[in-house]
Formats: C-alpha cells, sequence, structure tokens
C-alpha cells in the first residue's frame, strides 16, 4: 500500500497570507490528524477528521480549519499567516479505533 | 491540561552502550505509544501498551508501561548507528475521543558515536 502522501513539500509564505495543505491518507484509513511540529513546542495536534466530521480539535486559534473529503483526503487552511506558523505540518492516518498513527513525509510551511 | 513530559532531552551515547528514555504523563493512560524520528524524517510508530505494568520487546529495544498507567520507558542495548533520531512516548489527549488525538512528549535526541 502505499503511505500518507502530503503536498506541497515545501511552502514559503510571507505574513498575512494565507495557506492551503493536502494530505491523502492510506486507502481505507478514514481518520485523519494533523499535528505541527516546532522545536520549540514539539509536536502539538491540530485536529482529527473521520468520515468528513471534526472529531477532536486541539488548542490553537481559529485562523487554523481544516476539513476532510468523502475519499478521506484532508486539507488544512491556516489564514493570515505569522512568523510563529512556520514549521513542519504533519498528518497521520489511522484504521478506526486502532492506536497506530501512520505520519506522511510533512509539509515544510517557512512564513518570511 | 494534560502534559506529557520526557527525559532526558538528549542523549549522546557511544555505539554499543544503552540507552534509556523516560516519559511521565500527568494524567493516567489509557495506553502509551512510542514513536521514532529520524532526523529529517516524520515519525514512525514502534509500539503501544496497554496495560499496566506491560513489558514488550523488540529485538534490542525494550518498552515497559508503569503499574500506575502515568510512565513508561524505553530502553535500546547495544546501540547501533542506525538508532540515532527521536524518540517520542505520546499518549491519548485527556477528553479525546478516539486514538487521532495525542499528547507527545517533548522527545529525547539520541545521537550514537561510532
Amino acid at each position: 500500500k502505499a503511505g500518507v502522501t502530503q503536498t506541497p513539500r515545501y511552502l514559503i509564505k510571507t505574513r498575512g497570507q494565507q495557506v492551503t495543505l493536502s494530505c491523502s491518507p492510506i486507502s481505507g484509513h478514514r481518520s485523519v490528524s494533523w499535528y505541527q511540529q516546532t522545536p520549540g513546542q514539539g509536536l502539538q495536534f491540530l485536529f482529527e477528521y473521520f468520515s468528513e466530521t471534526q472529531r477532536n480539535k486541539g488548542n490553537f486559534p481559529g485562523r487554523f480549519s481544516g476539513r476532510q473529503f468523502s475519499n478521506s483526503r484532508s486539507e488544512m487552511n491556516v489564514s493570515t499567516l505569522e512568523l510563529g506558523d512556520s514549521a513542519l505540518y504533519l498528518c497521520a492516518s489511522s484504521l478506526t479505533n486502532t492506536a497506530e498513527q501512520f505520519f506522511g513525509p510533512g509539509t515544510r510551511l517557512t512564513v518570511l | 491540561g494534560q502534559q506529557v513530559m520526557q527525559i532526558p532531552q538528549y542523549q549522546h551515547v557511544q555505539e554499543g552502550e544503552d540507552f534509556t528514555t523516560y516519559c511521565n504523563s500527568s494524567t493516567t493512560l489509557s495506553n502509551i505509544q512510542w514513536y521514532k524520528q529520524r532526523p529529517g524524517g516524520h515519525p514512525v510508530f514502534l509500539i503501544q501498551l496497554v496495560k499496566s505494568g506491560e513489558v514488550k520487546k523488540q529485538k534490542r529495544l525494550t518498552f515497559q508501561f508503569g503499574e500506575a498507567k502515568k510512565n513508561s520507558s524505553l530502553h535500546i542495548t547495544a546501540t547501533q548507528t542506525t538508532d540515532v533520531g527521536t524518540y517520542f512516548c505520546a499518549g491519548p489527549s485527556a477528553g479525546g475521543t478516539s486514538y487521532g488525538k495525542l499528547t507527545f512528549g517533548q522527545g529525547t535526541i539520541l545521537t550514537v558515536h561510532p
């Protein structure tokens, strides 16, 4: 099976812009979670989607949003980018109610 | 809120030495997971522990879950250069309704000198 794919892999934006990141889970996986990874804060949970519904949400401002499509693909959007949004954004998929999270390679976002 | 602490933050060892990283949660966990992230890579699932006092082995790696289900450890025997990376523990977040919401420890960065 193909692994989790994320596009784009690298992105450079300027403050105030918005960005959309895409994640394609492993075939058959219906749960998709998003995490932000930074050197200072580590891995922090953003949100989880299951069957097109947001099932869990982390402590991030409303500028961070996401959605999931009927084919389980997910997107996350960050509006009004700030310098502090520079991070590696990781998507993980899993089978329903199983523990193992399969992470994608991530999207490296740099905000200038 | 729930916190998962990991120590040490860094560990430098000579190849062949043992390595241990410790994980402590502020709340009781239903399970704990361990992940490894190679430099420049993404986290890769290693194992899940569910039972109080559980011990699991994967070749040179030994994982333990504390009796109170609030702490865990990962021990690597006779490290190799391929063990280099960051090791994370993670537990289901308090109030989370599924496994998809994990609270990660800060990770232990392991460097192995040949």
